[in-house]
């Protein structure tokens, strides 16, 4: 098993661009989510997803959007780029509630 | 919401010393307490988890406590090691039922050899 997986590693991004952040697992887990790290902060929830078709809003989804049309991806959508969104990102997934949550390995994005 | 606070945010111990990190959580009907270890640049792995009924939990070098009434929740690593070396953070789940973790700040851990 690959766990999960995340495309691109590494991203620089213009003002008011946008991008996809891909989030792919292979765990058969029900539950994704998508984090953003910023320096010296821990991880703070942005969507999440219990399921195919069910997603729902965490502690900071401005400016982020989600859609989970199969169980395995989860893709994280930024519409017109802030630099307030230079962040590292972390897609995880789990089998349950309650359940641990794997991470996937990052994706570092820089807007200038 | 649940509001999770860490201590210290930064560690510094001899290799073979004992390391001790706390958090405080603020919402009563949270139930579940993971911790995980970040190395840098890596991704965080879990390392240990407790559930509100359970008081303590240990898996070798790693122990977790949990005082509900207090409401807090400590991660303890004895012998360490300089592979101990790491951020570590600890998170509740936000309330009873609730999908979403709400994480500490991190505590920068280094086992000095």
């Amino acid at each position: 098993n690959a766990g999960v997986t995340q495309t691109p590693k590494f991203r620089i991004l213009k003002i008011g661009q946008s991008m996809t952040l891909q989030c792919t697992q292979d765990m058969n887990h029900n539950y994704m989510y998508w984090y953003r790290q910023d320096p010296g902060m821990g991880l703070k929830l942005i969507y999440y997803s219990v399921g195919a078709g069910i997603t729902d809003k965490g502690e900071v989804p401005n400016g982020y959007n989600v859609s989970r049309s199969t169980t395995e991806d989860f893709p994280l959508r930024l519409e017109l780029a802030a630099p307030s969104q230079t962040s590292v990102y972390f897609c995880a997934s789990s089998y349950s509630m309650g359940d641990t949550q794997y991470f996937g390995p990052g994706t570092r994005l820089t807007v200038l | 919401g649940e509001n999770v606070e860490q201590h210290p945010s930064t560690l510094s111990v001899q290799e073979g010393d004992s390391a001790v990190i706390k958090c405080t959580y603020s919402d009563s009907a949270s139930n579940y307490f993971p911790w995980y270890k970040q190395e840098l640049g890596k991704r965080p792995q879990l390392i240990i988890d407790i559930r509100s009924n359970v008081g303590e939990k240990k898996d070798q070098r790693i122990a977790v406590t949990l005082n509900k009434t207090a409401k807090h929740f400590s991660l303890h690593i004895t012998e360490t090691q300089p592979e101990d070396s790491a951020v570590y953070f600890c998170a509740a789940s936000s309330g009873a039922g609730s999908y979403q973790l709400t994480f500490g700040k991190g505590t920068k851990l280094s086992v000095i050899p």
